[in-house]
């Protein structure tokens, strides 16, 4: 069965760092670009980031460059993003997703990351 | 940014009876590719985002016939046949076409 599976999620303070990752089973990575999207509970999505099947092509929105990076380890079969300097606004459940055809196909179940002091 | 809006917003619908949800682009989405990278995903209550529709009316696999989707250029449409129980939830659209992607403010379709 295809499924991506987040972790790496939790309480952190603010300008605390955490790292999720996004583990997939079922498929390779390799060639699929990858996608990070947030979603605050009971809010709409809001896409974060993307890494083309390579690592080569990375884009980020505005709202967490500078602070946030998207990486892969295809051996692995994981993504990852590394959130840095971390505000009370990127409260949200974090979504990793494959790419097909420009849009997300595979969803994982997400995982909920909560910036308080 | 592309901004990409949906109407309405919230949208009761009787058992049976069919539902419509309107997208608009602030730009083309055509690509360079000659594609349009529409695409549009439901959200079930306490679950995660499931794709519908990719590049305006190609259904992913699974997706009921009763779910289809059309327009061109700025315009797009998600259209339900007949709504049952089980499509009870959020609708988003989402451009791919353009970076950063941008989603919608989300439709919530709810059973009269």
């Amino acid at each position: 069965e295809v499924e991506l599976v987040e972790s790496g999620g939790g309480l952190v303070q603010p300008g605390g760092s955490l790292r999720l990752s996004c583990a997939a089973s079922g498929f390779s990575l390799i060639g699929y670009w990858m996608h990070w999207v947030r979603q605050v509970p009971g809010k709409g999505l809001v896409w974060v980031s993307y890494i083309n099947g390579d690592g080569s092509s990375i884009i980020y929105a505005e709202s967490v460059k500078g602070r946030f990076t998207i990486s892969r380890d295809n051996a692995e079969n994981t993504v990852y993003l590394q959130m840095n300097t971390l505000r009370a606004e990127d409260t949200a459940v974090y979504f990793c997703a494959r790419d097909k055809f420009r849009g997300m196909d595979v969803w994982g179940r997400g995982t909920t990351v909560t910036v308080s002091s | 940014d592309v901004v990409m809006t949906q109407s309405p917003l919230s949208l009761p619908v009787t058992l049976g009876q069919p539902a419509s949800i309107s997208c608009r682009s602030s730009q083309s989405l055509v690509h360079s590719d000659g594609n349009i990278y529409l695409n549009w995903f439901q959200q079930r209550p306490g679950q995660s985002p499931r794709r519908l529709i990719y590049k305006v009316s190609n259904r992913d696999s699974g997706v009921p016939d009763r779910f289809s989707g059309s327009g061109s250029g700025t315009d797009f449409t998600l259209e339900i046949s007949r709504v049952e129980a089980e499509d009870v939830g959020a609708y988003y659209c989402m451009q791919g076409t353009h970076w950063p992607n941008t989603f919608g403010q989300g439709t919530k379709l709810e059973i009269k």
